[in-house]
């Protein structure tokens, strides 16, 4: 089972702020919170990390609790072409490779 | 040419043949994956590489005989497949558990 939860689905009007939260209420201390996103059939992009501080990026920025137990993404200024999956997932920095990916969060950006 | 890249895009092939699909980085990352994506399914990790070595194998059936002859270059051996394998297979790379590149994946459709 997938060690965050998302919720299924999400709209945002184009050009406001996007936010997708993630729950990782189980999260241990050497995991680091990853956010991909996937547009549809194509492989899985890269957006952002973080430990415990807060990450902003050319693309987003990730607000991380300061208990470490959610987070939110936010894309600043939502385009159509945001329109995706989005993934949290968890992941040691030290240990196997393994990574659970869960369902994700489908964003639709509406004009 | 930057990235990971996957040949094919698309393939079809009966439950009786042989074929290969391939994956090239050239980020100079010594991990390199192989994930399955069914249909509505979240991603399945199916065979990680860390300097040429396999160090996971998530119970793949053995019609799925992965190879990874060099650091930038891996490979998914097809064999005597069933419809149900039809799926997107990507591969991706990272620097140790790092984040994940992935490449653009091979739609896979077994007849």
């Amino acid at each position: 089972d997938a060690k965050t939860t998302q919720p299924t689905s999400m709209d945002c009007a184009e050009g406001r702020a996007a936010n997708l939260p993630c729950n990782h209420s189980t999260i241990s201390g050497n995991e680091y919170v990853y956010w991909y996103r996937q547009i549809h059939s194509q492989g899985p992009q890269y957006i952002i990390h973080g430990l415990k501080n807060n990450e902003t990026n050319e693309m987003a920025s990730l607000i991380i609790t300061e208990d470490r137990k959610s987070s939110t993404l936010i894309l600043p200024h939502a385009t159509l072409r945001d329109t995706a999956v989005y993934y949290c997932i968890v992941r040691p920095y030290v240990g196997n490779y393994q990574l659970i990916w869960g369902a994700g969060t489908k964003l639709i950006i509406k004009p | 040419e930057t990235g990971v890249t996957q040949t094919p895009r698309h393939l079809v092939m009966g439950m009786t043949n042989k074929k290969s699909l391939k994956c090239e980085q050239h980020l100079g990352h010594n991990a390199m994956y192989w994930y399955k994506q069914s249909a509505k399914k979240p991603l399945e990790l199916m065979f990680v590489y860390n300097f040429k070595e396999q160090t996971e194998n998530n119970s793949v059936p053995s019609r799925f005989s992965p190879e990874c002859p060099n650091s930038s270059h891996l490979f998914l051996h097809l064999h005597t497949l069933q419809p149900e394998d039809s799926a997107l297979y990507l591969c991706a790379s990272s620097q140790e558990r790092e984040k994940l590149f992935f490449g653009s994946g091979t739609q896979l459709s077994v007849l």
